[in-house]
């Protein structure tokens, strides 16, 4: 089965900074996702990452706080910037080779913010 | 919007049979997911109902009724490394975002 890795896997961040999360797959994908994962909470779709254009942004959630890239099929950021302690949470990418398939995710990233 | 409910927390004993419950409400529904989710770890794949009736997959099935909004999933001889979350998911009409539920954490017990 294909690899997604994501990278940092984990990472302690202070106050005000951005941090650049990656995903990578190890083959092409037609849909690529971001998502959020608060303490002992589900998972909720920050956006859908479209490959050369502009990110589509679910409600509560705006570019200028979580910019994305998705330069080509295989690869795709996620920033999370000027940083506060309400941001700690684990980030994870998920991605999709066709409709009706299922989604798999990446090992995320856990994030603390001090 | 969409309410997917499922229970917070279930105990079970090892080689039990234990059924983890999902209800949704949701209008152009496309399709019901179920993740596992050990502590620390992503989310795995485990099934997925699109028509009514049961699908089964060694010691998971799950089964959907879509006129009744419900779906579970069922986890035969229980073995403690199933300890983890159980995630259900529902996507809507013929778009690519899945809709998770609060998930249900699992504990086998000895």
């Amino acid at each position: 089965s294909a690899v997604i890795s994501q990278k940092p896997s984990r990472d302690i961040c202070q106050r005000g900074t951005s941090l650049t999360i990656q995903c990578q797959v190890d083959s092409q994908v037609t849909m690529m996702f971001w998502y959020r994962q608060q303490p002992g909470q589900s998972l909720t779709l920050i956006a859908t990452a479209n490959q050369g254009s502009e990110a589509t942004y679910e409600s509560g959630f705006v570019i200028d706080k979580f910019p994305i890239s998705r330069p080509n099929l295989t690869f795709s950021t996620l920033t999370v910037s000027n940083m506060s302690p309400e941001d700690s949470s684990i980030y994870l990418c998920s991605v999709k080779w066709g409709s009706n398939q299922p989604q798999h995710f990446g090992d995320g990233t856990r994030l603390s913010i001090l | 919007g969409q309410n997917i409910d499922q229970p917070t927390e279930m105990t079970a004993t090892e080689g039990a049979i234990v059924q983890i419950n999902c209800t949704y409400q949701t209008s152009g529904f496309n399709g019901l997911f179920w993740y596992q989710q050990h502590a620390g770890e992503a989310p795995t794949f485990l099934s997925y109902n699109v028509l009514d009736g049961l699908e089964e997959k060694g010691r998971f099935s799950s089964f959907l009724s879509r006129s009744k909004g419900y779906s579970y999933l069922l986890l035969k001889e229980l073995q403690m490394k199933d300890s983890a979350s159980y995630l259900c998911a529902v996507i809507k009409d013929a778009g690519n975002m899945l809709t998770f539920g609060g998930g249900t954490r699992l504990m086998v017990k000895p």
